[in-house]
């Protein structure tokens, strides 16, 4: 079954730094997602990207947040000067475009800002 | 308003027993309702999904029950097994398969052997 794949599984990074989350889509699908879970909370929608551009933002996805697609492959977010607040999982997720083609989420990034 | 309320948050059943979630939402352009299953460490996994325009859904042991008039929607999982020990999310989405997903706040799920 197609999965989506992230690196790393979990970072750990100081306060500042910048961090950049990967993640590999299915292959055919055409939209690309960015969620967040902070722990024992509910999972929240960050981004949303298609053909190139962001499609869709929340608010929690502030100028520190940026997402980029370098290849035909990789999808990524960047956090450019990480807060504490930072720390959750982060999943990425992508889909296809016709009725329960395949959201599907990967297992996650686990991030710790110290 | 873009907002999907999960009862309860824990819930604890015996083996064998049927396990009910509860959903409510009230914005009425949203158009597709997934339930997801997550294991600790794990991403959420897509269990089963209901449109708008049935009442009912059903896929081995979980149905979906859909009220529109109430705009609520809850996921029953029959024959409840310790395997079934997670936390459900339910979502809603204004297009299937090509927007943002609003989550419930989940529950956690326990079934006592």
């Amino acid at each position: 079954e197609p999965e989506v794949t992230q690196t790393p599984s979990h970072q750990v990074t100081q306060m500042g730094q910048e961090v950049i989350l990967r993640c590999v889509p299915i292959s055919n699908h055409l939209y690309f997602y960015w969620y967040r879970q902070i722990l024992g909370q509910k999972v929240e929608f960050l981004v949303s990207f298609y053909n190139n551009e962001i499609s869709e933002k929340s608010e929690i996805f502030d100028d520190q947040f940026s997402v980029e697609r370098p290849d035909g492959s990789n999808f990524t977010l960047k956090i450019r000067s990480t807060k504490l607040e930072d720390s959750a999982m982060y999943f990425c997720a992508s889909s296809g475009y016709k009725e329960n083609y395949g959201y599907t989420f990967g297992s996650g990034t686990r991030l710790t800002v110290v | 308003q873009q907002q999907v309320k999960q009862s309860p948050q824990s819930l604890i059943v015996q083996k064998g027993g049927i396990s009910i979630i509860n959903c409510a939402y009230e914005n009425t352009a949203f158009d597709y309702f997934p339930w997801y299953q997550q294991f600790p460490g794990k991403g959420p996994a897509l269990l089963i999904a209901i449109r708008p325009d049935v009442s009912e859904k059903k896929e081995g042991r979980f149905t979906i029950s859909f009220n529109k008039s109430a705009k609520q929607f809850s996921l029953h999982i029959m024959d409840s097994q310790p395997g079934d020990s997670a936390t459900y999310f339910c979502a809603a989405s204004p297009y299937p398969g090509a927007q943002k997903l609003v989550f419930g706040q989940g529950t956690r799920l326990t079934i006592n052997p």
